[in-house]
């Protein structure tokens, strides 16, 4: 099946930092999601972005589908932005698959 | 409009049970998916329901069953529970299935533990 790989796994910012997540496809996908994990295991739809960029307030993203990679850039970090980041890709069989996720703590 | 609502959201079960458990996706959405989330293996897809019909299955034994009612409401079940099945299990819902261009939605999930 597809792989789906995110960087770094960990990642510690001070309140007010910029940061960017990557997430590295192995294969053609169909879409690409970005979630949010809260600490009560909801996952909260960032982006759905197959292609291009797009932005949501402090957020953004950047999927270039040709070169199999999507970014994702937090800037201003709030701590309200701590938890876990998934990239999910739905490739040809139609099955969503996750990475391993970032863990992002930001600190005051 | 209500969110994706799965009960119970939390359970405890002994080796050799089964769990049933429910999800009921935002009104007007037709898609479910139900995916199971460990420690060790991540976040990984069971299976899809579009209009009652099991459109796509995860890599997971026949001990892992669902079905979609004709409301789009949705159960899963687990026989014969391992002490390996404990995870929380989440359930998401879109308008229409997976391919069709949708953004997905979850709900709070499921954390089951098998003691």
């Amino acid at each position: 099946g597809i792989q789906v790989e995110q960087s770094p796994p960990d990642l510690i910012l001070q309140e007010g930092a910029n940061s960017t997540l990557r997430c590295n496809f192995s294969d053609s996908v169909n879409n690409l999601q970005w979630f949010h994990q809260n600490p009560w295991g909801q996952l909260i739809n960032l982006f759905y972005i197959p292609s291009g960029t797009k932005q949501n307030g402090r957020l953004s993203a950047t999927t270039v589908a040709t070169e199999r990679y999507s970014l994702l850039y937090i800037s201003s970090s709030q701590t309200t932005d701590s938890g876990v980041y998934f990239c999910a890709v739905e490739p040809a069989d139609y099955k969503l698959s996750f990475g391993a996720g970032t863990t992002v703590t930001v600190r005051a | 409009k209500a969110g994706v609502t799965q009960t119970p959201r939390y359970l405890i079960k002994t080796r050799g049970q089964q769990v049933t458990l429910s999800c009921s996706p935002i009104s007007g959405h037709r898609s479910v998916s139900w995916y199971q989330q460990t420690p060790g293996q991540g976040l990984q897809f069971l299976f899809e329901y579009f209009s009652e019909t099991q459109r796509n299955k995860g890599n997971f034994p026949g001990r892992f069953s669902g079905r979609q009612f004709s409301n789009s409401r949705s159960e899963m079940n687990v026989s014969t529970l391992e002490l390996g099945d404990s995870a929380l299990y989440l359930c998401a819902s879109s308008p229409g299935p997976t391919g069709s261009g949708n953004t997905i939605y979850f709900g709070e999930g499921s954390w089951l533990t098998v003691v």
